[in-house]
């Protein structure tokens, strides 16, 4: 089984409904991420959670906020999602800080209509 | 400026090729650079990590960071079909609150 793991894979919606994606991993880390990537822009950092009760922005966090539900889980949500949130959403699980080894998920692909 | 460039390519390069990706940074205090590897429909995963300068090799991959030349560089000696993927390098500092990606640079390596 998956380490990381990311649901849905796919999601299709329309300009401003609530979506939620979620993120388990099972390789104990305290540190969690949640990404975007663009075509041309690469990764972006949305969020982070160091522990449980730790949950800080990243650089694009506008539009988005997150849920750290317990070690294991990271959830992500648009509160009402726009077109330019099309994307492909990774979120990501490391031991230390942004030094370390992150492992991502297998990432989903949203697309707002 | 971004802080980090990365030249997106494509690259295609013909089975047993040497292949050189390389990425350029402005921010100093870098020193911590690592390359991921991307294949399609999946998440990024870590292929070589160096800290500071110097060379690093792990079988047919080496990694070499310049930071006189804010410069970073990963080879890929024998290219294989298996190696076709998009390639991204990334780096952070020490106490910085950010992992900055490449846009990455995709690989095809045609047998």
């Amino acid at each position: 089984d998956a380490d990381v793991t990311q649901t849905p894979r796919n999601r299709i919606t329309k300009t401003g409904k609530r979506i939620m994606l979620e993120c388990s991993q099972t390789k104990g880390h305290d540190r969690m991420y949640w990404y975007r990537q663009d075509p041309g822009l690469g990764l972006q950092l949305i969020y982070y959670s160091f522990d449980v009760k730790d949950i800080n922005k990243g650089e694009i966090s506008d539009g988005y906020s997150v849920s750290r539900q317990a070690q294991a889980k990271f959830s992500l949500s648009l509160e009402s999602a726009i077109p330019n949130q099309t994307a492909l959403y990774f979120c990501a699980t490391s031991s230390g800080g942004f030094t370390d080894t992150q492992y991502f998920g297998p990432g989903t692909r949203l697309t707002v209509l | 400026q971004k802080e980090v460039e990365q030249d997106p390519g494509p690259l295609s390069v013909p089975e047993g090729a040497i292949v050189s990706l390389n990425c350029t940074y402005s921010n100093s205090a870098f020193q911590y650079f690592m390359w991921y590897r991307q294949y399609s429909r999946k998440g990024p995963e870590l292929l070589m990590y160096t800290y500071s300068s110097g060379n690093k090799e792990d079988g047919r991959f080496t990694a070499q960071v310049d930071k006189s030349s804010k410069y970073i560089s990963l080879f890929i000696r024998d290219s294989q079909p298996s190696d076709s993927a998009t390639y991204l390098c990334a780096m952070t500092g020490t106490g910085a609150n950010n992992l900055f990606f490449g846009t990455g640079t995709r690989l095809t390596v045609i047998p």
